[in-house]
């Protein structure tokens, strides 16, 4: 029954390695978001898809690379890990990209993510 | 662009008196504004949206905020805070289009027995 979900929910890693992070959402949505939590609680979007489509890319450092192999799916790849991508990473989805009522966005319960 | 400001990082209350979490917000067009609240460990829960209908808007666990144009401010109240609404609390800006959510900084609520 779980709307959004990110697997896996704690991921400890060494510094240099690349890793991924898988998220689905069975709301038959067709946009997904990542966003990152830092250390200050403070939430940043990285990226969304619409379609398949990459929509946006803030200010993100191309170590990081969204991967969609379908709507229901948007997996985030870290390449060469730095100890400040240590953060909680949530995944999301949306009806579409509008302002509508229904167009809520619903979060997955997040990937905490710790480099060494 | 949009912009949100919560104005206190810490709120402490005491258990049974009201809950007022401060927010104003920036931006170009109408926006979408939300509140979102984070339980420790745990994800984001949607409390309330605003989306251009009424001005007041209640939402889950008794919560409620009024979207106030010339103030540029959406407030969170709660007549009578409970030991469970300890919690990150987050007032989000959403002008639609390509954009995401734009998150405050979060006030962390702390309830006093």
């Amino acid at each position: 029954d779980t709307a959004v979900s990110q697997t896996p929910k704690y991921l400890v890693t060494q510094m240099g390695n690349d890793k991924s992070i898988k998220c689905e959402q069975n709301l038959g949505h067709d946009t997904m978001y990542w966003y990152k939590q830092d250390s200050k609680k403070f939430l940043k979007i990285m990226f969304s898809y619409n379609n398949k489509e990459l929509i946006i890319n803030e200010t993100v450092p191309n170590r990081f690379s969204p991967k969609s192999p379908d709507k229901a799916h948007l997996n985030l790849h870290i390449n060469s890990l730095e100890l400040g991508d240590s953060a909680v990473y949530f995944c999301a989805s949306s009806q579409d990209l509008g302002l509508a009522d229904y167009n809520e966005q619903f979060f997955g319960p997040g990937t905490r993510l710790t480099v060494l | 662009a949009q912009s949100v400001t919560q104005l206190d990082s810490h709120v402490s209350v005491s258990e049974g008196t009201p809950v007022l979490l401060r927010c104003n917000y920036s931006s170009s067009y109408s926006p979408s504004l939300f509140w979102y609240v984070q339980h420790p460990n745990k994800g984001l829960q949607l409390l309330l949206k605003y989306t251009s209908a009424a001005t007041l808007v209640k939402g889950i666990n008794g919560f409620e905020a009024e979207f106030k144009k010339s103030e540029t401010s959406f407030h969170l109240t709660k007549p009578s805070a409970h030991m469970s609404d300890a919690a990150e609390y987050f007032c989000v800006v959403r002008e639609g289009g390509a954009d995401g959510l734009t998150f405050g900084k979060g006030t962390h609520l702390i309830i006093q027995p």
